[in-house]
């Protein structure tokens, strides 16, 4: 029973334009939500988090918006780059509870061509 | 500067021949983590260390053990393994638990064969 889902395996954007990776969730106990990149043959790395205190946390060409009424998420990256290329997870924990770890959706591969 | 390292990056095994996987970290982080992560799936996570704490999630296969025998290193021991268990493992390292960022290692891809 998935918790995270990222309903879209890939993503083919063209350079210059807005990508925009969805993700929706299940569990209305999550309260933070991450957002991380990874490269083939690399970790997964830390790109952007948000609160469920807010509805949007920016950081340059990376916004990501969330509708809590909707358990939905969204990150935003403008404009695309090449290097922006990879795949994106989508992951959520419930820190406010207390103590909790993290649970991610499957990635969504993006393709950002020239 | 590698904050997160594991070794080896690729390890072949025979079917029921004991593995070890091996992850150390520069941060000093207090959490350490362990997860499979299977093509085109979501990582999952195996099992955490808070400290010397070791935490098990509940659908974890008594075939994957850990072992922490200190702050920077941490070791995951597959005791027989199948070809199911052919993934990617991924150690992931945070401050605290809950809300803190994970930093994730480059993994180690584990061929059964």
């Amino acid at each position: 029973d998935q918790q995270v889902k990222q309903n879209s395996p890939s993503l083919s954007v063209q350079e210059g334009r807005i990508s925009i990776l969805n993700c929706d969730y299940t569990n209305s106990m999550f309260d933070y939500f991450l957002w991380y990149k990874k490269y083939p043959a690399e970790g997964p790395t830390f790109l952007i988090s948000i609160s469920s205190i807010k509805d949007k946390n920016e950081d340059g060409r990376f916004t990501v918006f969330l509708n809590k009424s909707a358990k939905h998420l969204s990150l935003h990256i403008v404009p695309s780059q090449p290097g922006d290329s990879a795949v994106y997870f989508c992951a959520a924990s419930a820190g406010g509870s207390g103590y909790s770890t993290l649970t991610f959706g499957k990635g969504t591969m993006l393709l950002v061509s020239p | 500067d590698a904050m997160v390292i594991q070794n080896p990056r690729y390890q072949v095994t025979q079917f029921g021949k004991p593995v070890t996987l091996s992850c150390s970290q520069t941060l000093n982080h207090n959490v350490m983590y362990w997860y499979q992560q299977k093509s085109s799936q979501a990582p999952k996570l195996l099992f955490h260390y808070y400290d010397k704490d070791f935490n098990n999630e509940a659908d974890t296969p008594d075939n994957f053990q850990s072992r922490r025998p200190n702050t920077s290193f941490c070791f995951l021991d597959i005791r027989s393994p199948g070809l199911g268990d052919a993934a990617m493992y991924l150690c992931a390292t945070s401050r605290d638990i809950s809300t803190d960022t994970q930093y994730f290692g480059p993994g180690t891809r584990l061929t059964v064969l």
